[in-house]
């Protein structure tokens, strides 16, 4: 089994609105990652959980929130979004260990966000 | 330092016909090269992966790619195109720390009937 769920499918905020993103995994997985892909672009990392304490913020402006409360979920907080954070919202799993050659990442089916 | 260069943003072919694209790499230490394809609306899936073993690597739904260290290439190639096969593919390669993944810029697939 190598999915990765993502909760809910789709999301529609305003600005002042508060919503969180779900992701959960059961592979067993120690790293856990948060993506913002725009359409026809890649997906571009913004943070990295290893073993639930956060690894890699790669300069997320600080409306957006992740947390880890345990091995299997990873939340990402909204609060107080822009029209440009439209895009979809990419989880993704990793075991963390065994070398970077196995650190193969499993992607959930996103979030599509849409800031009204 | 470790990067991926997908050429060729979008790719069309018709049915049937081989598939081909490609992807150039650079890194300072032997790389992790990975390619995945996203279906509208969907996550992305791993087709295959290089780890350093067999240079001709099998993925899913008839899909390979060849490593090649000479060329620093890692291109993806299906014999046959399906209609199905139309998707977006991204090449990536995986950093020092292995919680990194640089991926291309990907190629956007058509297939024509």
């Amino acid at each position: 089994d190598t999915e990765v769920t993502q909760t809910p499918k789709h999301l529609v905020m305003g600005m002042t609105n508060k919503k969180s993103l779900k992701c959960e995994q059961h592979m067993g997985h120690r790293a856990m990652y948060w993506y913002k892909q725009k359409a026809k672009k890649p997906p571009e990392l913004m943070f990295v959980y290893s073993y639930e304490k956060l690894s890699i913020n790669e300069s997320v402006p600080s409306r957006f929130s992740p947390e880890c409360p345990n091995s299997s979920l990873l939340n990402l907080h909204l609060h107080a979004l822009q029209p440009e954070d439209s895009a979809l919202y990419l989880c993704a799993s990793s075991q963390q260990s065994g070398g970077a050659g196995k650190n193969i990442q499993y992607f959930g089916a996103g979030t599509r966000l849409s800031v009204l | 330092a470790q990067s991926v260069t997908q050429l060729g943003s979008h790719v069309s072919v018709s049915e049937g016909a081989l598939v081909l694209l490609r992807c150039n790499y650079s890194s300072s230490v032997p790389p992790y090269l990975f390619w995945y394809v996203q279906y509208p609306n969907q996550g992305l899936q791993l087709l295959l992966k290089y780890t350093s073993a067999a240079t001709l690597v099998k993925g899913i739904n008839g899909f390979e790619a060849e490593f090649k260290k000479s060329e620093t290439s890692f291109h993806l190639t299906k014999p046959s195109a399906h209609m199905s096969d139309a998707a977006e593919y991204f090449c990536a390669v995986i950093g020092w720390t292995g919680n990194q993944f640089y991926f291309g810029t990907g190629t956007s697939l058509t297939v024509i009937p």
